[in-house]
């Protein structure tokens, strides 16, 4: 039972540049949530995906936007990176409208802008 | 102010010993509530859930207060390998969104 997947594991990039991040969910869940971890904090709610639409969005600036195919699988993109998006980018996956049941974390993309 | 604070540590504590965390939240509409854990440069792992009645998983005893919007977590018998960040997360009124606490760092000694 494979668990969620992410690609690349690392990335870096150069201030201004455009990033994709990509992520598949666990076998069996439809909902995907992306979280920004920046380095000595907890991980920060961005948005979460459901039947490929936006649900729910964090305090997250439009640069960051979105994607969920019929696979259920998604996409992060981050438009003109900033010093600051430098973080650990987490995935998490779950069955929507029974998130109570669990969320199980991808290994994370570590992403440096330089 | 934090939706969710923590005390970041670190706790230096020797093997054996009990230890506990505490987190308090600012959302009284909250719904859910729990820890994970969370090893040096890994994604978070689930702990336990934490209910108002009080729940135990071994060595781990957790306790929520409502009331209080405050959340513990205690370990007994420390182990070595219990070092690691412990990270207090409430859900909001739907449940489909998690606030983490920024963490609380546990270092446990030989």
């Amino acid at each position: 039972d494979a668990g969620v997947t992410q690609s690349p594991t690392h990335l870096i990039k150069t201030r201004g540049q455009q990033v994709t991040l990509r992520c598949s969910p666990k076998s069996g869940h439809d909902t995907v949530s992306w979280y920004q971890q920046a380095l000595g904090q907890g991980p920060q709610f961005i948005f979460q995906y459901y039947e490929e639409e936006e649900r729910q969005r964090g305090n997250f600036p439009d640069r960051f936007s979105g994607h969920q195919f019929p696979n259920y699988s998604s996409e992060l993109n981050v438009n003109a990176l900033l010093l600051g998006d430098s973080a650990l980018y987490l995935c998490a996956s779950s069955l929507y409208r029974r998130e109570l049941y669990g969320y199980t974390f991808g290994s994370g993309t570590r992403l440096t802008v330089v | 102010r934090k939706e969710v604070e923590q005390d970041p540590g670190p706790f230096n504590v020797p093997e054996g010993a009990t230890v506990a965390f505490n987190c308090t939240y600012s959302n009284s509409a909250s719904q859910s509530f729990f820890w994970y854990r969370q090893d040096c440069r890994k994604e978070p792992k689930l702990l336990m859930s934490v209910y108002s009645s009080g729940n135990e998983d071994g060595r781990f005893t957790a306790q929520l207060n409502r009331a209080s919007q405050y959340i513990s977590l205690l370990i007994r018998d420390s182990k070595l390998s219990d070092s690691a960040t412990y990270l207090c997360v409430v859900t909001n009124n739907a449940g489909n969104m998690l606030t983490f606490g920024g963490g609380t760092r546990l270092m446990v000694k030989p």
